[in-house]
């Protein structure tokens, strides 16, 4: 089956630390894979999607087709990244979402 | 972002009444879906909309009805709330036919009691 998985609940790490939030997926081929982040009670808002390659808020993400992962890290996190981050995929007609990650940035 | 708004963004009704959500797009767009978030599940499809009168349903289509009969509008009905209906329902769009990306409205908080 199809499926985004985001193993991590939970993330909390302090201020100034590298942060990686993982994201597997089980699709064949070369799926479309986004990240999406939502601060608190918001709307979600795109962060990055793989094709762009764009670098959003310091954050990146590389797809590793061998390890069918597209991690989302950030070298230096600040307080004003905590938020839940979802991975997300294309299924064809609609985006499939990871369970997501709180992500606590603490000072 | 401009251009999609979800009404009422907050509400509160009983186990057994009906409840309509709103999404409201004024970008024309054809693609329209309604999503729900709960805790430790993340985003779930409901339904979307692929033009007037075309629709089709996600994987927690039970219990919700959905209808489009003008582009604009997108409305999600729920026949008889359930207590496991309560959440935040997120409609979105698709701009860009040839991305998956979507963007998102505000959220409508649904309470069943």
């Amino acid at each position: 089956a199809q499926r985004v998985t985001q193993p991590e609940k939970l993330l909390s790490v302090f201020k100034g630390a590298p942060v990686e939030l993982k994201c597997n997926y089980s699709y064949s081929g070369s799926p479309e894979l986004f990240w999406y982040v939502q601060y608190s009670r918001q709307r979600l808002q795109l962060l990055l999607r793989h094709i762009s390659r764009e670098s959003i808020k310091g954050f990146t993400a590389d797809l590793n087709k061998g390890e069918t992962s597209f991690h989302l890290k950030k070298p230096f996190a600040q307080e004003e990244d905590s938020a839940m981050y979802y991975c997300a995929a294309n299924s064809g007609y609609a985006l499939n979402f990871g369970k997501g990650t709180s992500l606590l940035v603490t000072p | 972002d401009a251009g999609i708004t979800q009404s009422p963004r907050h509400k509160v009704t009983e186990t057994g009444t009906p409840v309509t959500l709103r999404c409201h797009q004024t970008e024309n767009h054809r693609y329209m879906y309604w999503y729900r978030q709960d805790p430790g599940h993340g985003l779930r499809l409901i339904h979307y909309s692929y033009g007037v009168k075309d629709t089709d349903k996600g994987e927690v289509s039970d219990g919700y009805s959905v209808s489009r009969s003008k582009t604009e509008d997108f409305l999600l009905t729920l026949e008889s709330a359930t207590s496991s209906q309560t959440s935040v329902y997120f409609c979105a769009i698709r701009r860009h036919e040839d991305t998956g990306e979507l963007f998102f409205g505000e959220g409508s908080r649904l309470t069943v009691l």
